[in-house]
């Protein structure tokens, strides 16, 4: 079954500074691989997705993602971080606990703030 | 949020009563997702559409119900039996996998709270 982990509920770092948000993930097979963030009340955004390439992913708003296969990790980063920035991160795998192949399955999110 | 909109934004029924969430997207997609976000949980699945007349459960699709009559529509009935039906919901779409593309786009969502 596919699942990913966000180990880190909450992120603080500094307006500036560099920005890591971590997710792990398990698959089956070759992972496809979601990042998405939140703003209160609202829906989820697309930031970057990996599925086949260069390891390193870039998306929107300045994110990145680096793919690790022998880590079987997939963190966020940016360098540097904005107030903006602010929200609910999520990391997302395709593939569901039932075998679905079109679901998405999620983190549990991270809350980064971003501190002035 | 893109082409999916989602109505109302918030929605208040009392227990007992079944409550009908909208979802339509103009973006042309075959596929429709629901979701239900939790605090702390992520997003878990209900129901998924991948073409018009054709729906299958999700994770959590206990109490839940669907119809996909239209590509741009897939409205979300929540019924009675749903035991804790408050909650944020959200629907997604995705293009034809063909394509290449696997990224799904939501809706606003919507805030049901049920007292």
């Amino acid at each position: 079954a596919q699942s990913v982990a966000q180990p880190e509920d909450q992120v603080n770092v500094a307006e500036g500074n560099p920005l890591t948000v971590k997710c792990t993930y398990s698959v089956s097979g070759n992972p496809y691989l979601f990042w998405y963030v939140q703003y209160p009340n609202r829906g989820l955004q697309f930031l970057l997705k990996y599925i086949t390439g260069d390891n390193l992913v870039k998306g929107s708003y300045g994110f990145e993602a680096e793919f690790n296969k022998s880590q079987t990790s997939f963190h966020l980063k940016k360098p540097s971080a904005l107030v903006s920035d602010s929200a609910l991160y999520f990391c997302a795998v395709r593939g569901g606990p039932s075998g679905s192949a079109r679901q998405l399955t999620f983190g549990s999110g991270t809350q980064l703030t971003v501190l002035p | 949020d893109g082409g999916i909109t989602q109505s109302p934004k918030y929605l208040f029924r009392k227990e007992g009563q079944n409550v009908t969430l909208s979802c339509e997207q103009n973006l042309n997609h075959d596929a429709m997702y629901w979701y239900r976000q939790d605090p702390g949980q992520g997003l878990r699945l209900i129901y998924y559409s991948q073409i018009v007349n054709d729906f299958q459960k999700g994770d959590i699709a206990e109490g839940y119900s669907v119809s996909r009559e239209k590509k741009e529509s897939f409205p979300l009935t929540v019924t009675s039996a749903q035991k804790n039906p408050t909650a944020f919901y959200l629907c997604a779409s995705s293009i034809e996998e063909g394509l290449g593309t696997y990224e799904q786009y939501f809706g606003p969502g919507t805030r049901l709270t049920v007292t």
